[in-house]
């Protein structure tokens, strides 16, 4: 059974570019969750999806946002990138959003340069 | 707002010995979650715990929940170099219309010496 699936894993970006990283989810699971983890801020939560629907947002800027496809898959984006964007981003996948089990993907490793 | 305190922030242990990392959250929440992360790598689930009194082992790790007291621990036991690795708890915010978010705590870095 795949698990969740991020890409890219590792990312070099430049300050004022904008980025998008694709989560997909395990087969079945239809909510996703994203969190950005710094060695500052630590892990902080980004956005949930369900049922391709927006339901939770963090508090992070409106340069931040992303989506979720029918098929579960979803994407973050993040525009005019800051340094302070980089960061490893996780997603995590869940069967609905009350599951007991919350598996998470590899992450992606934004850096800004 | 949920906040989740974890210490200690980080611990240096030696092969064989006990030790407990301490997990308060400040409001009630009816999941808690232990992660594991090694550097560079992504989350690792070890444990959920559902219900208070609830009492989870695996291997040299035994993880429990007190919803009264808003207070998990995560206890090693005679441990070895293996289980170096950052350790966090997230517990379940859930709003009404159940849309949730995990809040985690800061992570304990756990290193375990020869």
């Amino acid at each position: 059974k795949a698990g969740v699936t991020q890409t890219p894993r590792y990312l070099i970006k430049t300050r004022g570019q904008q980025v998008t990283l694709s989560c997909s989810p395990i087969s079945g699971h239809r909510s996703v969750s994203w969190y950005q983890q710094t060695p500052g801020q630590g892990l902080q939560f980004l956005f949930e999806y369900f049922s391709e629907t927006q339901r939770n947002k963090g508090n992070f800027p409106g340069r931040f946002s992303g989506r979720q496809f029918s098929n579960s898959r979803s994407e973050m984006n993040v525009s005019t990138l800051e340094l302070g964007d980089s960061a490893l981003y996780l997603c995590a996948s869940s069967l609905r959003p009350r599951s007991t089990g919350y598996t998470f993907g590899s992450g992606t490793r934004l850096t800004v340069v | 707002e949920l906040k989740v305190e974890q210490n200690p922030l980080f611990l240096s242990m030696q092969e064989g010995k006990n030790y407990t990392i301490y997990c308060n959250y400040s409001t009630t929440s009816d999941r808690l979650y232990w992660y594991r992360q090694d550097p560079g790598k992504s989350l690792e689930s070890l444990f959920v715990l559902l219900s208070n009194g609830a009492v989870k082992q695996e291997g040299r790790l035994m993880a429990s929940l007190d919803t009264k007291a808003r207070l998990s621990t995560l206890h090693i036991t005679a441990a070895v170099h293996d289980l170096s690795a950052t350790y966090f708890c997230a517990v379940v915010q859930y709003q009404m219309d159940s849309s949730y978010k995990l809040i985690f705590g800061s992570g304990t870095r756990l290193l375990v010496r020869p």
